[in-house]
């Protein structure tokens, strides 16, 4: 079975500095594709960042960046430069290559103080 | 352009109760995804049309679930008759098609929240 865990159900950071986001999957599929999403309390899932699993560069979209270890099955998301909009939960995401399914794992909560 | 639409935004029924969702996709995306989201969790995938076909359902509980894209369009997921643990967030999604999930993920919507007493 494909499954995503992440263990922090909870996180907060202080604005401005960085925070790590830990994601780990079990799969035997090859091919696929992981992503972050953000829940904030409106309910709408936002897309954060994707990586290709075949691709070893690590993806960056501005203040998010991934750390993605395909040998360990690892995904996690930093965010640097913390803003008090990025208060929201965090979902990481697997999906099989070619099936638009997406799993996702339980979600951390993250709240950024000021 | 115009994102994935649903109503109601909120819904309260007793037990046994039957209940509706709607959806309205993006103009234009051929797949559509129901999500069922239960407080706490990550969501969880009940069905999945491609146009008005069915490509997986596998985690619909089938004896009081059912949905259906009947124009290729907007959909609509029924639970007849509701169990206190059908108390959750319903989310709609849609994409142009299986493959562009990859490169893009999903557009959702904001969802329903339905509240089973």
């Amino acid at each position: 079975a494909q499954t995503v865990t992440q263990s922090q159900p909870e996180m907060s950071v202080q604005e401005a500095e960085t925070v790590t986001l830990s994601c780990t999957y079990d799969t035997s599929e090859n091919n696929y594709y992981l992503f972050w999403y953000k829940q904030p309390p409106s309910r709408q899932m936002i897309l954060v960042i994707r990586q290709e699993a075949y691709k070893q560069q690590n993806a960056t979209e501005n203040r998010f960046s991934v750390n993605f270890q395909k040998a360990a099955k690892s995904f996690s998301l930093k965010i640097s430069d913390s803003q008090l909009g990025d208060t929201a939960m965090y979902f990481c995401a697997f999906s099989p290559a070619n099936t638009g399914k997406l799993i996702f794992g339980q979600g951390t909560t993250l709240q950024v103080k000021p | 352009e115009a994102g994935v639409a649903q109503s109601p935004r909120y819904k309260i029924i007793e037990k046994r109760q039957s209940v509706a969702f709607w959806c309205n996709p993006i103009s234009g995306h051929a797949t559509l995804y129901w999500y069922q989201q239960i407080l706490g969790q990550g969501p969880k995938l009940l069905i999945q049309f491609q146009n008005n076909g069915v490509v997986d359902d596998s985690q619909l509980p089938k004896d009081r679930f059912s949905a259906e894209r009947l124009k290729g369009v907007d959909s609509t997921l029924k639970i007849q008759p509701a169990k206190l643990e059908d108390s959750a967030v319903y989310l709609c999604a849609s994409s142009l098609s299986r493959a562009t999930t990859a490169n893009y993920g999903y557009t959702f919507g904001s969802g329903t929240r339905l509240t089973v007493v």
